[in-house]
């Protein structure tokens, strides 16, 4: 299956601890996007790549996470001294081409417990 | 800023009938698209159906229609003939069809949950 990927599923981390995920996109995909969804909540917009240019983040994106998309292929998603408010599901999507009607195709997410 | 607006946390339909789930949406811009994605228990997001701003025509894909009334901002989604795999969660997203500024990202709804009744 070609997909969007991500791993791990889940983590379950202690509050102050550093955690990184990864995201694979589908194969030739030039954008890529990452979406925090809280419980009750629609998924909300942090950031996004075309090829390995981290074009946007959203003002979620504190200066404790950082995202980046090296050859342009995966990425990665960090946060340092992580805290229980970011708890939450980190969804990865991923699409071609520029046109905003281009779908992007969402991975299974990874879910974060911080405790 | 747009906003997108889900009013119905959840919904209740029995198998083979039609439900319809509201979306508002407010925005100042002409050009846009609109989506509805469905979010199934423990697995990944897939989209629905799609609209795009100019056109008039609602959107069909099989069971799913919206009706789009631009004037209103308002973008609901039909299903008809509902089915046990039907049941999930529901977002309505909004994108900008501005090349120039933030290009492509979605911006959603809090979701209506539905549950399909046998």
């Amino acid at each position: 299956d070609t997909g969007v990927s991500q791993n791990p599923r889940h983590k379950i981390t202690k509050r102050g601890q550093n955690v990184t995920f990864r995201c694979d996109p589908i194969s030739e995909h030039n954008r890529l996007y990452w979406y925090r969804q809280t419980l009750g909540q629609g998924p909300e917009f942090l950031t996004y790549f075309q090829n390995e240019a981290q074009l946007e983040k959203s003002r979620l994106l504190s200066d404790r996470f950082s995202a980046e998309r090296p050859k342009g292929s995966f990425s990665t998603l960090e946060i340092q001294r992580t805290e229980q408010g970011d708890s939450a599901m980190y969804l990865c999507a991923s699409s071609l081409g520029q046109s905003p009607y281009n779908e992007q195709f969402f991975g299974p997410g990874t879910r974060l417990t911080v405790l | 800023a747009q906003t997108v607006t889900q009013s119905q946390p959840e919904m209740s339909v029995q198998e083979a009938e039609t439900v319809t789930l509201s979306c508002t949406y407010d925005t100042s811009e002409s050009d846009y698209y609109l989506f509805w994605y469905k979010q199934p228990p423990s697995r990944q997001m897939i989209l629905v159906i799609r609209q795009e701003a100019y056109k008039q025509q609602n959107a069909t894909e099989n069971r799913f229609s919206v009706n789009f009334q631009k004037a209103a901002k308002s973008f609901s989604l039909k299903i008809s003939d509902s089915q046990l795999g039907d049941a999930a969660m529901y977002f309505c997203a909004y994108r900008s069809e501005n090349y120039g500024g933030s290009q492509g990202n979605l911006i959603f709804g809090k979701g209506t949950k539905l549950s399909v009744k046998p």
